[in-house]
């Protein structure tokens, strides 16, 4: 059982690149979040999904795009990279609304 | 606007003594509250809940207390550990279904 995993732990992306994170989670939870976590600003909540073929905008969603084809993984997309996306990334998932389960995060550094 | 505010960036303790990190809130809305515990380079792990119904849940070393008049809690460790050494966010939701709210967090040293 591996909880949560996400997929890549570092990443440097040039102004204007695109890529996607992965998260991944093995608990059958319906519910899988992003966030982001800058220094002094806690964790804000990009997009979220409370089930399979659903999403939605969270705290901070301007920039990203998520997708949610199956249950047991939740993609974050950055199209156009900017230097203000450069954060420290965490997937959640939860069966409840009350407890998340993180994952170990992704960095991402856009120059 | 910040809902969820941990006034303190960072607290030191010595190993032994209590350690009490506070969390205010302004959303009276609230009726579910929890605590992430985060090491540096991880994810944030659940560490205890309480609802809004309680004004106090204990588990093991960790104890939480929930004043709604105030809009206040606070999470006591007793006695606190160099292991506890690490930054801890509190979190509020508005009912069933809801998204959780964050504060920026506090960076608690425990000094040996």
């Amino acid at each position: 059982n591996a909880g949560v995993t996400q997929t890549p732990k570092f990443r440097v992306l040039k102004t204007g690149q695109s890529m996607t994170l992965l998260c991944a989670q093995d608990m059958n939870h319906e519910y899988m979040y992003w966030y982001r976590q800058d220094p002094g600003m806690g964790l804000r909540l990009i997009h979220y999904s409370v089930g399979e073929g659903t999403t939605a905008k969270g705290e901070v969603p301007d920039g990203y795009n998520v997708s949610r084809l199956k249950k047991q993984n939740f993609l974050l997309g950055l199209e156009s990279a900017a230097p203000s996306q450069t954060s420290v990334y965490f997937c959640a998932s939860g069966g409840s609304i009350e407890t998340q389960y993180f994952g170990p995060g992704t960095r991402l550094l856009v120059l | 606007d910040q809902q969820v505010k941990q006034n303190s960036p960072s607290l030191s303790v010595q190993e032994g003594r209590i350690s009490i990190l506070n969390c205010d809130y302004t959303n009276s809305m609230f009726d579910y509250f929890l605590w992430y515990k985060k090491y540096p380079a991880e994810g944030p792990t659940f560490l205890i809940s309480i609802s809004s119904i309680k004004d106090k849940n204990e588990d093991g070393r960790f104890t939480v207390f929930l004043n709604k008049s105030a809009k206040h809690l606070s999470l006591h460790i007793v006695p606190s550990q160099p292991g506890d050494s690490a930054v801890y966010f509190c979190a509020a939701r508005t009912g069933a279904n809801s998204k959780l709210t964050f504060g920026k967090g506090i960076t608690l040293s425990v000094r040996p």
